[in-house]
Parts: C-alpha cells; sequence; structure tokens
C-alpha cells in the first residue's frame, strides 16, 4: 500500500497565475480533506471531499476550489496565486466511518508551493 | 469556535529524559477527539496518539502517553525515554465525532532531543 500520495513535490509560481494540485488517497479511502500550512504555523483546513462533492469547507476564499474523481483522488486548484498562498498543502484520506465514530486521517508529505 | 492553543513554541529535551508538551482547547462538543500529531524534516505528518473525549482513561502507546483533563481543557503529551528520532515539530488537534469532521490545529511544538 503507497498511502497517501501528492504531486508534485514542489511547485513555484508567479503572482495571478493558477495552479492544480493531486491528491492519491491511501486504498480503500473515501474522503480527502486538504489543509493549508504555512511557515511555523499549524495546518488550516480548506476542505472536504467525499462521494465526488464538497463535504466541509473551511474559511478560504473562492479562489481555492477542488474536485473529487470517481476513484477518489483529489485535486485542489488556486486562482489568481498570493503571495500568501505560499504554504505546504496537506492532503490526507480516511476510510468510510461504519459503526464508529471517528477514522484515522492519513496525511500526505505534501506539496510545497512558493509564489513569487 | 474551537480552537487549540500550544503555549511552548520550542523544547528541548536530553536523550534519554522525560519531557512534557502542553496542550489546551476549548469546544462546546460533548463527543470530540484530541490527537498529537509529529512532523519530521520530511513534512509527513504522523499520528502519534489519539484520546477519545468520554473515556476517562488516558491513552498510551508505548513510550508516549497523555494527562487529559476534561474539566480543565487540558491535553499534554508525556514522551519517556527521549531518542534522537523524537526530534520534530508536535502538533496537538482537536475534531468533532461523525462525518470524519475537520482537524483543528495547535501551532506547534518544536521538540529537539540532544545527545
Amino acid at each position: 500500500d503507497a498511502g497517501v500520495t501528492q504531486s508534485p513535490t514542489h511547485l513555484i509560481k508567479t503572482r495571478g497565475q493558477q495552479v492544480t494540485l493531486r491528491c492519491s488517497p491511501k486504498s480503500g479511502h473515501d474522503t480527502v480533506s486538504w489543509y493549508q500550512q504555512a511557515l511555523g504555523q499549524g495546518p488550516q483546513f480548506i476542505f472536504q471531499y467525499y462521494e465526488e462533492e464538497e463535504r466541509q469547507r473551511g474559511n478560504f476564499p473562492d479562489r481555492f476550489s477542488g474536485h473529487q474523481f470517481p476513484n477518489y483522488s483529489s485535486e485542489l486548484n488556486v486562482n489568481a496565486l498570493l503571495l500568501g498562498d505560499s504554504a505546504l498543502y496537506l492532503c490526507a484520506s480516511s476510510s468510510p466511518l461504519g459503526k464508529r465514530s471517528y477514522n484515522e486521517q492519513f496525511f500526505g508529505p505534501g506539496t510545497r508551493l512558493t509564489v513569487l | 469556535a474551537q480552537t487549540v492553543t500550544q503555549s511552548q513554541p520550542e523544547m528541548s529535551v536530553q536523550e534519554a529524559e522525560t519531557v512534557t508538551l502542553s496542550c489546551t482547547y476549548d469546544t462546546s462538543e460533548n463527543n470530540y477527539y484530541l490527537f498529537w500529531y509529529k512532523q519530521p524534516p520530511s513534512r509527513q505528518m504522523i499520528l502519534v496518539i489519539r484520546q477519545e473525549a468520554y473515556k476517562q482513561q488516558n491513552a498510551t502507546e508505548n513510550r508516549f502517553s497523555v494527562n487529559f483533563q476534561k474539566a480543565a481543557k487540558s491535553f499534554s503529551l508525556k514522551i519517556s525515554d527521549s531518542q534522537l528520532g523524537d526530534t520534530a515539530m508536535y502538533f496537538c488537534a482537536l475534531t468533532n465525532a461523525g462525518n470524519n469532521r475537520k482537524l483543528i490545529w495547535g501551532l506547534g511544538t518544536s521538540l529537539a532531543v540532544n545527545p
């Protein structure tokens, strides 16, 4: 099992550009969450996808959008990049809840985005 | 609103010694989970230990244990017999039960284990 994978590892963009980050969840997982982690900060929740729909959203502008595909993989898109969007973007996946009240979120290694 | 506070930006400990990292939180929910995650320089966020709020017994995972004080909304992590590989950022996080709810994170504590 490859675990959660993310691509690319690093990315450099300039202000105003658009970027797409990709995430493949752990085998058997159907829920994908995205987090933004600025340097020296804790992660901030962006949104969560389940059954190809956005289920929850954090306090991020509409420039941040996402998608989940039938194979449960997910994309995070950011339009009109700002310098402040420079951060580590983490993807986490989790399995169906079933009868449990919480399932562990497994994290990928992240994509480091630098906006110049 | 839910919040998580870690008041120790940096800590250090000698190898084989014991260290305790502090975390306080605020939530109006009755059923929630608390976590300690480790993020080494490789950036991979790794779950260290989990505590379910309705369980009074403190969670333990090998050298890692927690002191969960529900009334005080305190959730500290104790690392015994510290090892060089324990050097990392440690994050305290909170989530409500059900539907894979979002994680609310503290700012983290940078732990250095010295030889």
